[in-house]
């Protein structure tokens, strides 16, 4: 079983519809989590920090729910702009990498 | 823009040779981590350095080697150059070990 896994989709969706991922993770150590969007050949870039408490961001929740290890990622009133591939990344308790999922594509389109 | 540079953008090498990649940290972040990512795969983690030393790596040969520099900027070498060596490669920097990675736009290496 992967660390860290993640649905690959694609996820097809229209123009203003709500759309989450999940991401779920085997190591229940794990301390740090994020959310990364990555654009086609280019680089990750930094979307949220997952808090205990969970955290919004305009469009964008992220939760987190330890007792069975996920934590997802809810954007609501889609944009053909948010068309992209979402990472999940996790930190364990030892401190410093971190493990990606593998991601999931979501397409949005008009 | 992260702040995050590295050079090359790509580059292409021929089996069996070596080659040394570059990234220059965020301003103020002392820990520059380094990544490969094959296509349509998440990063995995090549290994850390914070503070010049070596702070943790992945599962990946000794062929894979690195410093960093009293600027906090960092090297990758890796020796030997395998077809499965060809991938993108991503150095993150952070404040510390245990804070957010911001990533620079990668190295795109072809070993042919």
């Amino acid at each position: 079983r992967k660390e860290v896994e993640q649905d690959p989709g694609p996820f097809n969706v229209p123009e203003g519809a709500t759309v989450a991922f999940n991401c779920t993770y085997s190591n229940s150590a794990s301390q740090s989590f994020f959310w990364y969007r990555q654009d086609c050949r280019k680089e990750p870039k930094l979307l949220m920090s997952v808090y205990s408490s969970g955290n919004e961001d305009g469009r964008f929740t992220a939760q987190l729910n330890r007792a069975s290890q996920y934590i997802s990622l809810l954007i609501r009133d889609s944009k053909l702009s948010d068309s992209a591939t979402y990472l999940c990344a996790v930190i364990s308790n030892a401190g410093n990498m971190l493990t990606f999922g593998g991601g999931t594509r979501l397409m949005v389109k008009p | 823009e992260t702040g995050v540079t590295q050079s090359p953008t790509h580059l292409i090498k021929t089996r069996g040779q070596q080659v040394t990649l570059r990234c220059s940290s965020q301003s103020g972040h002392n820990t520059v981590s380094w990544y490969q990512q094959a296509l349509g795969q998440g990063p995995q983690f090549i290994f850390q350095y914070y503070r010049e030393e070596e702070n943790g790596r992945g599962n990946f040969p000794p062929r894979f080697s690195g410093l960093q520099f009293p600027n906090y900027s960092s090297e990758l070498n890796v020796n030997a150059l395998e077809l499965d060596d060809s991938a993108l490669y991503l150095c993150a920097s952070s404040l510390d070990p245990s804070y957010e990675q911001y990533f620079g736009p990668g190295t795109r290496l072809t070993v042919t």
